[in-house]
């Protein structure tokens, strides 16, 4: 079983439809992430946890929210889909201690906003 | 922000093949990771790098730190069919708080048999 569980893995909406992608992880980290893959933009960060009561805007937060609800549950929601929402979206963890700051990252969730 | 430049953006080989990708920054940074992406999964990280000049091994994949802390290199040898994924470099800052990442565009990977 993957560490890092995001559900759902692939789902179409259509524009203005609230949308909500959850993330689940059993690896024990306080640290955990959203991000967004792109074609030739590689991964953005939209937002990050650092524990339960602690939520940050990433690079590309407009247009989402996140809710920690549990050190093990962290989830993306789009409130309102517009078409250039259509992405990969990843979750990820990391431990605060890692030298290398190490993301362990979901298997993704493919979103299709029509 | 900081950018990290990512070339090639792809690339198709014949297996056996040698590789080499490369990541530019703008910054500084004092940390360098690359991470593989194999298709319908999650990226998983590689190599990591700490310091300038390092140069790091794992199995066929070599990975180096540029001296101007501004660049990294990833070269694969020997390609094999399952090297096939998306290649990501990431870097961290100096100014970077917590485990802030910034990542290339990464470098499509094709590989014919």
């Amino acid at each position: 079983d993957a560490d890092v569980t995001q559900t759902p893995r692939n789902r179409i909406t259509k524009t203005g439809k609230r949308i909500m992608l959850e993330c689940s992880q059993t690896k024990g980290h306080d640290r955990m992430y959203w991000y967004r893959q792109d074609p030739g933009l590689g991964l953005r960060l939209i937002y990050y946890s650092f524990d339960v009561k602690d939520i940050n805007k990433g690079e590309i937060s407009d247009g989402y929210s996140v809710s920690r609800q549990a050190q093990a549950k962290f989830s993306l929601s789009l409130e309102s889909a517009i078409p250039n929402q259509t992405a990969l979206y990843f979750c990820a963890t990391s431990e605060p201690g890692s030298l290398a700051g190490e993301l362990f990252f979901g298997e993704g969730s493919r979103l299709t906003v029509l | 922000g900081q950018q990290l430049n990512q070339s090639p953006q792809s690339m198709f080989i014949q297996e056996g093949e040698d590789v080499s990708m490369n990541c530019t920054s703008s910054s500084i940074f004092n940390t360098w990771l690359w991470y593989k992406q194999d298709p319908g999964e999650g990226p998983v990280l590689l190599i990591a790098l700490y310091k300038a000049g390092e140069l790091t091994s794992n199995g066929r994949l070599t990975a180096q730190f540029g001296i101007t802390r501004k660049d990294s290199f990833l070269n694969i040898s020997a390609s094999i069919p399952s090297d096939v994924g998306i290649y990501f470099c990431a870097g961290r800052g100096l100014r970077n708080a917590g485990n802030m990442l910034t990542f290339g565009g990464g470098t499509r990977l094709m590989v014919k048999p």
